[in-house]
């Protein structure tokens, strides 16, 4: 079935600590997203790419690096310099133009312990 | 600025009952609109997609409307079940390059028996 995988759906970090996000999508979309979620707010956007090795800061970047070396694949990484990580990260694709067939990952729930 | 309000913020009802959550935008150029169900800890999954031309879409036991004038839709959620307990998301979609899409904050619907 085409879809998009986040994994893990939990993961623990220690303060200080870089962790990495894992993006998949076999959907053959071209634009790949990374959003954050608070409680009570709505989808705030951290990375976006457009086509491979290309990607462009969204709102809330700063604490957050991407790579997108391969058009199914679209790592996030938090990294010590985010100094409240804890939330629930999504990740969705889309094909071109970019506001057909925008799809979601199922999350990644951070906790900074 | 681009703005999605969603009303309530929370709803509660009882099993079998009918409810209608509001959307006000003010993004432009608007492209179209969305409504997300997305249920705890998952990803949202979409409901309905209305372009400009659109003023009523059925899914189901849901509905939405558009007003492009106005620039406000609804959900209207008809004979609710327990399944239907999730938050709902407006967005809207924009025609401007890179970051397209606003999200409202969502609306928490909980679906008593």
């Amino acid at each position: 079935d085409g879809g998009i995988t986040q994994s893990p759906k939990y993961l623990f970090r220690k303060e200080g600590q870089n962790v990495t996000l894992s993006c998949e999508q076999n959907l053959n979309h071209d634009a790949m997203y990374w959003y954050r979620q608070d409680p009570g707010q709505g989808l705030r956007l951290i990375y976006y790419s457009q086509i491979v090795n290309d990607f462009q800061k969204g709102d809330i970047a700063e604490g957050y690096s991407v790579s997108r070396e391969k058009k199914e694949s679209f790592p996030l990484t938090v990294t010590s310099a985010q100094k409240n990580p804890t939330a629930f990260y999504l990740c969705a694709s889309s094909a071109a133009p970019p506001n057909y067939g925008y799809t979601f990952g199922s999350g990644t729930r951070l906790t900074v312990v | 600025k681009n703005q999605v309000e969603q009303s309530p913020q929370s709803l509660i009802i009882l099993e079998g009952k009918n409810c209608t959550l509001q959307c006000n935008y003010t993004v432009s150029p608007f492209s179209n609109l969305r409504w997300y169900k997305q249920d705890t800890g998952r990803g949202p999954v979409s409901l309905t997609i209305m372009t400009f031309s659109e003023n009523t879409k059925s899914n189901g036991r849901y509905t939405a409307t558009l007003d492009a004038d106005t620039k406000q839709s609804s959900l209207h959620i008809t004979a609710s079940q327990l399944s239907d307990s999730a938050s709902y998301i407006c967005v809207v979609i924009n025609n401007n390059a890179g970051n397209m899409l606003t999200f409202g904050g969502g609306t928490r619907l909980m679906v008593k028996p």
